[in-house]
This record gives structure tokens, C-alpha cells and sequence, in this order.
């Protein structure tokens, strides 16, 4: 069973740092794509990261370009987005979830999700 | 950024009557392999979203048959034929045809 577990969602300060984690079990993590989503409090989905299989490609929302970064560890079968420069808008709860094999679903299997909180 | 609408918002339905959600999107969603970059979440209450359509028609895996999508260009549409209760929630759009990838505002379906 294909299962995505998040973890490091805090309180933090804004112009602080985070770094999220969602570790994968249940297929070949290194095969596949993956992608952050978060979700305001009360709010709708919004994309905010991609990565492929190899980490070699990412891509970003403009709203976190230059201040997220994504990464992944194949070894440890594990995701990452390092969140620099925080503001209150980045208050979310943070989904990582896993493209499908062929690279065309972007979010197959969502994880439960990672709440952050931006507040001084 | 290719934005994403939806209509109705809010949509109160009878278990066992059909019910339609509408996406639109400010620029086409057909890449030159003919498929169309379209897909459809679920969001139940206190869960976290569920694939139901790939691809603008496909459905996901252990999905029912009631649900199914349609739609070409910019134009997208979801559809259940028979409302169960557990399809209560928010349905929300999304486009994978480029980066930044965008979702819709949600459909919130309450069952009546």
C-alpha cells in the first residue's frame, strides 16, 4: 500500500526557516515524480512544488520561487521543501503526494499533510 | 498562470439524483499527444484529496462508474450520475498542461 507521511509542520516566525519531510513506503519512491500542495486554513488546493523521479527538474509556484526548495533523497526514500523566509501567507497544511508511473498524474496519493504556521 | 474556474460553487444535491460541475480554463488544456492535461480531486470533510479523473476522462482507480468526466479545449465537466451520500465535499479542478500547475476555487457538494 502506497502510504506518504509528512512531518516538521510548526509555528514559526516570519521571516523564519522550516524544512518539511514526507517519507514514502509502499513503492519504488526513486521511479517516481512527486509534488507539495498546500492548503490555507478554510481555503482551496494550491499547487507549490514539483520534482522528478531523479531530482534533476523542479519546478516552482511563483508565490515560493526563490524562497522554497525542493528536494528529494532516494536513499532514504524521503522528500524535502526547504521554506525560507516565511511569511503569514505560507500558513498552510502541507500535502506531498506522488505522481503516477508514467508522469502524467501530478498527485496520485496525497499524504495526510504537515500544518505550518507563520505567526509572530 | 492559467486560471482556473468552476460553477456552480456550492451545489446542494438529492442522493440518487445526477449532479454536474463545471471547469473552465483560460487556455486550452490539449497538448499535442491529444490528451487532455484535466483532472478532477475530491476533498471529504476532514480528509485529504482523493483522485477521481485523470486526463479529463479517465477514472482513477477504485473510483465508481457514476463519476465520470468530459470535456475538450477549455471546457471541462464532472459528472455523477447518481449522488451518494459519501460524495459529499468540495470537488476541485486542476491543470497539469504547464507549470505553475493550477487548481480551481472548489465545488462544494452537500448532499440534501
Amino acid at each position: 500500500e502506497v502510504q506518504l507521511l509528512e512531518s516538521g509542520g510548526d509555528l514559526v516566525q516570519p521571516g523564519g526557516s522550516l524544512r518539511l519531510s514526507c517519507t514514502a513506503s509502499g513503492f519504488t519512491f526513486s521511479n517516481y515524480a512527486m509534488t507539495w500542495v498546500r492548503q490555507a486554513p478554510g481555503k482551496g488546493l494550491q499547487w507549490v512544488s514539483a520534482i522528478s523521479h531523479s531530482g534533476a527538474a523542479t519546478y516552482y509556484a511563483d508565490s515560493v520561487k526563490g524562497r522554497f526548495t525542493i528536494s528529494r533523497d532516494n536513499s532514504k526514500n524521503t522528500l524535502y521543501v526547504q521554506m525560507n523566509n516565511l511569511r503569514a501567507e505560507d500558513t498552510a497544511l502541507y500535502y506531498c503526494a506522488n505522481y503516477d508511473s508514467t508522469g502524467e498524474i501530478p498527485a496520485v496519493i496525497w499524504g495526510q499533510g504537515t500544518m505550518v504556521t507563520v505567526s509572530s | 498562470d492559467i486560471v482556473m474556474t468552476q460553477s456552480p460553487l456550492s451545489l446542494p444535491v438529492t442522493p440518487g439524483e445526477p449532479a454536474s460541475i463545471s471547469c473552465r480554463s483560460s487556455q486550452s488544456l490539449l497538448r499535442s499527444n491529444g490528451y487532455h492535461y484535466l483532472y478532477w480531486y475530491l476533498q471529504k470533510p476532514g480528509q485529504s484529496p482523493q483522485l477521481l479523473i485523470y486526463l479529463g476522462s479517465n477514472r482513477a482507480s477504485g473510483v465508481p462508474d457514476r463519476f465520470s468526466g468530459s470535456g475538450s479545449g477549455t471546457d471541462f465537466t464532472l459528472k455523477i450520475s447518481r449522488v451518494e451520500a459519501e460524495d459529499a465535499g468540495v470537488y476541485y479542478c486542476m491543470q497539469a498542461v504547464q507549470t505553475p500547475f493550477t487548481f480551481g476555487p472548489g465545488t462544494k457538494v452537500d448532499i440534501k
